[in-house]
């Protein structure tokens, strides 16, 4: 049972144009949610995050949309480098503890 | 900048055997996780752990698996009876606790092939 989706396991994107990076979830009282950012051989290293009251927060190159309605948030990367080249995980969080469900992941390959 | 460690990087063991998968958590961390992904597939959760008792557990974390923090600064996840099924990549956590959410920092992970 996949709360949390990833539904694009791949991504190429040329260095200086936007990234767009999709997550689907199911679960409705989900109320926060992070990217994480996974280079080869090592942990998941964490990027930006969104509560539920917000539908936009931004930190440098990096804007993530949150649409409640839809049960969708998105990772912008603009613009993008090849440094950005890594797997992207979406996970989420309902109030009641620190469990976080991660989506499968998408891997980013911008190309210089 | 200060880091969450795990030992060793690659573990290989008989079908059967007890292994012990080892995490330094970042010092001034009180919550303690440890998650897997088996090749290709999602990052799964498996355990939390807050003053020295689980605090919440996957199902995946049955009678096989348990978690201890022998002393002040490490934090271990023994499978006792190790299947082919646990090979995976398991990943160490931690997190400061914090009003709201706090953002969890994870290890390198440790490669395990049970074989």
């Amino acid at each position: 049972d996949q709360q949390v989706k990833q539904n694009s396991p791949s991504l190429s994107v040329q260095e200086g144009r936007i990234s767009i990076l999709n997550c689907d979830y199911t679960n409705s009282m989900f109320d926060y949610f992070l990217w994480y950012k996974k280079y080869p051989a090592e942990g998941p290293t964490f990027l930006i995050s969104i509560s539920s009251i917000k539908d936009k927060n931004e930190d440098g190159r990096f804007t993530v949309f949150l649409n409640k309605s839809a049960k969708h948030l998105s990772l912008h990367i603009v613009p993008s480098q090849p440094g950005d080249s890594a797997v992207y995980f979406c996970a989420a969080s309902v109030d009641t503890g620190n469990q976080f469900y991660f989506g499968t992941g998408t891997s980013l390959t911008v190309i210089p | 900048e200060p880091e969450v460690t795990q030992t060793p990087s690659h573990q290989v063991t008989q079908m059967g055997q007890e292994v012990i998968l080892r995490c330094v958590p970042i010092s001034n961390h009180l919550y303690f996780y440890w998650y897997r992904q088996i090749l290709g597939q999602k990052v799964e959760f498996l355990v939390s752990f807050y003053n020295n008792e689980i605090s919440e557990k996957s199902e995946i974390f049955d009678d096989q698996f348990s978690v201890e923090r022998p002393d002040g600064s490490n934090f271990t996840l023994k499978i006792r009876s190790t299947k082919l099924e646990d090979s995976a990549m398991y990943f160490c956590a931690s997190s400061e606790l914090a009003e709201g959410y706090s953002e969890q920092y994870f290890g390198p992970g440790t490669r395990l092939t049970v074989t």
